[in-house]
């Protein structure tokens, strides 16, 4: 059983930049590819991109490509999402997810973190 | 970018009863790359069916999946209470991953 456990709510005006962390069990955490989805209220899931924490390679969502950078820090067992340029409509609940390096799904989550985005 | 479209929004059913939701693709998916959730309110979603048609660990076998190509299908096939939620389809491809917008499953 993989266990994520993120970071807590954050509130930052527009323009402003937030960093979410997702910390995973530590013998599991080179064992997934970690990708994060976002959520805004009362709306479906949108995937954000990945990284695998074995090289730091990262795959972006062309939506956010240029405004999204994730990384980790394998001494923590923690990956960190950080998101910049925040308009209103990044407001959202955040959340971390493994993808098993034999499959292209969602086997864990995180509890979710939400970001509000107001002036 | 492939688009994957649910059907129907919404489906007032009573517990009991069977349950049949569409994940429709705007281009042909990989089996092995289709997956099902299940989200409740205030929860993150959870992992009921991968490559299409298995279940993941602790998933009831009333709970199943299939399809191929383009048209999908997740079928409860007598829903208990606990079934009413959100369930949301997704795929992997051309290293892009996307969801549908997902089909309620409310008490009727």
């Amino acid at each position: 059983q993989v266990q994520l456990v993120q970071s807590g709510a954050e509130v930052k005006k527009p323009g402003a930049s937030v960093k979410v962390s997702c910390k995973a069990s530590a013998s599991t955490f080179t064992g997934y590819y970690m990708h994060w989805v976002r959520q805004a209220p009362g709306e479906g899931l949108e995937w954000m991109g990945r990284i695998n924490p074995n090289s730091g390679g990262t795959n972006y969502a062309q939506k956010f490509q240029g405004r999204v950078t994730m990384t980790r820090d394998t001494s923590m067992s923690t990956v960190y999402m950080e998101l910049s340029r925040l308009i209103s409509d990044d407001t959202a609940v955040y959340y971390c997810a493994t993808q098993p390096y034999s499959g292209s799904y969602y086997e864990y989550w995180g509890q979710g973190t939400l970001v509000t985005v107001s002036s | 970018e492939i688009v994957l479209t649910q059907s129907p929004g919404t489906l007032s059913l009573s517990p009991g009863e069977r349950a049949t939701l569409s994940c429709r693709a705007s281009q042909s998916v990989t089996s092995s790359y289709l997956a099902w959730y299940q989200q409740k309110p205030g929860q993150a979603p959870r992992l009921l069916i991968y490559g299409a048609s298995s279940r993941a660990t602790g998933i009831p076998d009333r709970f199943s999946g299939s399809g191929s190509g383009t048209d999908f299908t997740l079928t409860i096939s007598r829903l208990e209470p606990e079934d009413f939620a959100v369930y949301y389809c997704q795929q992997y491809g051309s290293s892009s991953w996307t969801f549908g917008q997902g089909t309620k499953v409310e008490i009727k």
